[in-house]
């Protein structure tokens, strides 16, 4: 079974912390992605990566940063959380081939106080 | 990628027929049509993918006229666990391509 797994389900942090959100696929997938989704605005892309090392801008990249050291992790840091920052995290990974279907993890529901 | 639009919510009874229409006027040659669904406090999951005419599997049918401007997402018979968020993704035909998730719509399921 496929599989996209986030290091936690909860987290709460405080104003002004470094945050890493750790994710994992075991497809070994090219492609990962990290949204973020709030009520009314859907999930809006903030980083994706389509190899080792390699990192895209997505819409929302502002507050943030990525890292991709290794095929199957896939980390976004926030690396000075502010509350405008509470929300549903969710990484996905896909394959490089045509037509891919994409996997999600279950989310982080962050909140910064 | 092309632009889509689709209601943002929807209401039904159970044991009905739902259908789920998105519009993609600017869909190029080589874009699929792909659909999503969100359980709540769940990341999204595949449902089905199509090009054009008609594709069918276990959860639903999608149905996409020959000029690829709108298709439409058939829920046969719905169930209260078929309440969900529902996306219509039109390109990212290549696994490199980044997917761009509108608002979707919000399919509620009464008894």
């Amino acid at each position: 079974d496929v599989k996209v797994t986030q290091s936690s389900r909860y987290l709460v942090k405080r104003t002004g912390e470094k945050v890493f959100l750790e994710c994992v696929q075991d497809m070994d997938h090219e492609n990962m992605f990290w949204y973020r989704q709030d009520p009314g605005l859907g999930l809006r892309l903030i980083y994706f990566s389509y190899d080792v090392k390699m990192k895209e801008k997505g819409d929302i990249p502002e507050g943030y940063s990525v890292s991709r050291e290794k095929k199957e992790r896939f980390s976004l840091i926030l690396e000075s959380a502010s509350t405008n920052q509470t929300s549903m995290y969710l990484c996905a990974s896909r394959g490089a081939g045509m037509n891919t279907e994409a996997f999600f993890g279950q989310g982080t529901r962050l909140t910064v106080v | 990628l092309a632009k889509t639009t689709q209601p943002i919510s929807m209401d039904s009874y159970e044991g009905q027929e739902v259908n789920i229409t998105c519009s993609h006027n600017n869909i190029a040659t080589n874009d699929y049509i792909t659909w999503y669904q969100q359980f709540p406090s769940q990341g999204p999951r595949f449902i089905i993918q199509g090009y054009k005419t008609k594709v069918t599997n276990e959860v639903a049918s999608l149905f996409i006229p020959a000029d690829r401007k709108s298709s439409t997402l058939s829920l046969p018979r719905v169930s209260l666990s078929d309440t969900a968020v529902y996306y219509c993704l039109v390109g990212a035909n290549s696994g490199n391509t980044p997917l761009v998730f509108g608002k979707g719509t919000r399919l509620s399921v009464i008894a």
